[in-house]
């Protein structure tokens, strides 16, 4: 079975561009949630989506949005690229978000400079 | 203060030894609880989950939950050097947002 999937890996972007982020969960699963992680820390939560419906959305400006498609795949979009936007970006996917078991990607490294 | 805490470490076992990661959080209506391992460079992957007061075990893994003293613990058993990495300790939001807190890691170093 394939588990998530994101893309890109990696991703340079300059201060102020718009950047796209894509996850694919694992088949079956319905709930996927945005995590970003900075080195030395533990991932923060950005959003969490159910049957395309937000669920829940962390502290984050309003330049982070997400959506969620029909497939349960989804996108997390960041406008207005700042140097602090540079981390670890993390999909996890899981059955029914909530207090199932969460199932994290390979992650996107986003560079802003 | 924050919601999860986790000693940063780094910890250092012998080989062979059992290594005893801790991590205490802070909302007492918190049900679910993870514990995951992340190597350098790598994504967290998950290695255990407790939802009840007392051990779970997998392996060569333990989990332990004590909700009174808002306590979870992990021990690894026959620690080997590929057990070296971060292993981060996750808390659901009881608020139904989905949200998982996670402590700032603990780095677990096996020494040979």
């Amino acid at each position: 079975d394939a588990g998530v999937t994101q893309s890109p890996t990696h991703l340079i972007k300059t201060r102020g561009q718009q950047v796209t982020l894509r996850c694919s969960p694992i088949s079956g699963h319905k709930s996927v949630s945005w995590y970003q992680q900075v080195l030395g820390q533990g991932p923060q939560f950005i959003f969490q989506y159910y049957e395309k419906e937000e669920r829940g959305r962390g502290n984050f400006p309003d330049r982070f949005s997400a959506r969620q498609f029909p497939n349960y795949s989804s996108e997390l979009n960041v406008n207005a690229l700042l140097l602090g936007d540079s981390a670890l970006y993390l999909c996890a996917s899981s059955l029914w978000g909530g207090d199932t078991e969460a199932f994290f990607g390979q992650g996107t490294r986003l560079t802003v400079v | 203060q924050k919601e999860v805490e986790q000693n940063s470490g780094p910890l250092s076992v012998p080989e062979g030894a059992i290594a005893s990661l801790n991590c205490t959080y802070s909302d007492r209506v918190s049900q679910s609880f993870f514990w995951y391992r992340q190597y350098s460079g790598k994504s967290p992957e998950l290695i255990m989950s407790i939802y009840s007061n007392g051990d779970k075990e997998d392996g060569r893994f333990t989990a332990q939950l004590n909700k009174a003293s808002q306590y979870v613990s992990l021990l690894i058993r026959d620690s080997q050097p590929s057990d070296s990495a971060t292993y981060l300790c996750a808390v659901n939001d009881p608020g139904n947002t989905g949200k998982l807190i996670f402590g700032q890691g603990t780095t677990l170093q096996v020494k040979p």
